[in-house]
């Protein structure tokens, strides 16, 4: 099983709102990482975890809070998002032998 | 720096033609190279990955050679199809696990 899951799949927020993004892998990968991609661009790197430590923050604002509580999960925690964070929110996990990046479907966050 | 580039950006051809999408790179130090498909809207798919030490990677109709001394690999589907009609992707990881992506090219395969 090489899947990533992500909920929700859509969401739509006000600039006030707190919301969270969650990611769930069964892989046993170690490694996890949230990737921010707006339209026709590439994917940002936003943060990784490493056995569940927090090992890159890419400059991200503060309003975009991650999470890692356990080896399966990774959490992203938004609140007091601007317009212009609305994005695909991708999610990705890595495994120690192939060095595979595998991700899953997304979140389109919309911020009104 | 690493810097990943893919020509063209977009490409559109008839059906069951066979074409190459290509990747470079500056940085010849690279100990992997990741292909990706993504459909709109959709999360990247894995391809296939290269290990440095390997030429080429096959998997069905798709082929990805690399040539870390020229910093170019390159990505041959065969026989193309509709269904083959997405973005695709390049990438190459830093020590870190971040992945540096080219912009992709568009693929558009018509009936």
């Amino acid at each position: 099983d090489t899947e990533v899951t992500q909920t929700p799949k859509h969401l739509v927020m006000g600039m006030t709102n707190k919301k969270s993004l969650k990611c769930e892998q069964h892989m046993g990968h170690r490694a996890m990482y949230w990737y921010k991609q707006k339209a026709k661009k590439p994917p940002e790197l936003m943060f990784v975890y490493s056995y569940e430590k927090l090992s890159i923050n890419e400059s991200v604002p503060s309003r975009f809070s991650p999470e890692c509580p356990n080896s399966s999960l990774l959490n992203l925690h938004l609140h007091a998002l601007q317009p212009e964070d609305s994005a695909l929110y991708l999610c990705a996990s890595r495994g120690p032998v192939t060095d595979t990046q595998y991700f899953g479907p997304g979140t389109r966050l919309t911020v009104l | 720096k690493q810097e990943v580039t893919q020509i063209p950006a977009a490409l559109s051809v008839p059906e069951g033609e066979n074409l190459v999408l290509n990747c470079s790179f500056t940085d010849s130090a690279i100990y992997n190279l990741q292909w990706f498909r993504q459909d709109p809207g959709k999360g990247l798919t894995s391809l296939l990955l290269i290990q440095s030490s390997q030429r080429e990677q096959t998997s069905g109709r798709l082929n990805a050679s690399l040539d870390k001394s020229s910093g170019r690999s390159t990505l041959y589907i065969a026989a193309s199809q509709p269904g083959d009609s997405a973005t695709y992707l390049c990438a190459v990881p830093r020590n870190t696990g971040k992945l540096i992506f080219g912009q992709g090219t568009t693929l558009q395969v018509k009936p």
